[in-house]
């Protein structure tokens, strides 16, 4: 059974498009994440998410958004693609948002923006 | 702010040597601290964590002590296989807020 989940795995896109991530997890639990991962391997937490808040990281262009249909879903829109998107973005869940509280992570997806 | 700093690799050991990846952190109050680990083409997995301050966390042979002396997490491994080969992460989450800094990566080789 996969626990964290996203789709597609890979996506390649002209500069200028929109597109669309998609996460679910079915560990039951309520907050949510989006991460990006640059060329050099480094993580970067863009959104944490559950149902009663959402958390931007400030450094995050507007064209970014999160949209959660329900607590076992968050999906990452982003507008008007540019090259410096292209990286791969993961999803994670935890159970609670305590310091303790582990994060479990999809698999990624590989966004290309040529 | 917080912020979690990592050796530089990649780190190139052969099969069956003894791995040390150095991890130091920066943070207000007392963060939990994790080892998470990347396999090529692969999403993060936990590796293991500590939520306070002298906790050691263990898993797969690999081993990590919270010191808050010094602050610092740093991972060991007595023997390593060429199955270990892939980029351990470091990273804190602090009790005030609920998302992850991770440090930068530490490439491991495995040769065997």
């Amino acid at each position: 059974d996969t626990a964290v989940s996203q789709t597609p795995k890979y996506l390649v896109t002209q500069m200028g498009n929109d597109k669309s991530i998609k996460c679910e997890q079915n560990l039951g639990h309520d907050t949510m994440y989006w991460y990006k991962q640059d060329s050099k391997k480094f993580l970067k937490i863009m959104f944490s998410y559950n149902n009663k808040e959402l958390i931007i990281n400030e450094t995050v262009p507007n064209r970014f958004s999160p949209k959660s249909p329900d607590k076992a879903h968050l999906n990452l829109h982003i507008n008007s693609l540019e090259l410096g998107d292209s990286a791969v973005y993961f999803c994670a869940s935890s159970h609670g948002q305590g310091g303790g509280q582990t994060q479990y992570f999809g698999p990624g997806t590989r966004l290309l923006v040529l | 702010g917080d912020s979690v700093t990592q050796m530089e690799g990649p780190v190139t050991l052969s099969e069956e040597a003894f791995l040390t990846i150095n991890c130091t952190y920066t943070a207000t109050g007392y963060p939990s601290l994790f080892w998470y680990v990347q396999y090529p083409g692969e999403g993060l997995q936990l590796l293991l964590k500590a939520t306070k301050a002298d906790d050691k966390g263990s898993n797969k042979g690999f081993e990590a002590t919270y010191r808050k002396e010094t602050t610092s997490f740093h991972l060991e491994k007595g023997s390593v296989q060429v199955s270990d080969s892939a980029v351990y992460f470091c990273a804190l989450k602090n009790n005030a807020g609920n998302m992850l800094t991770f440090g930068g990566g530490t490439r491991l080789m495995v040769k065997p």
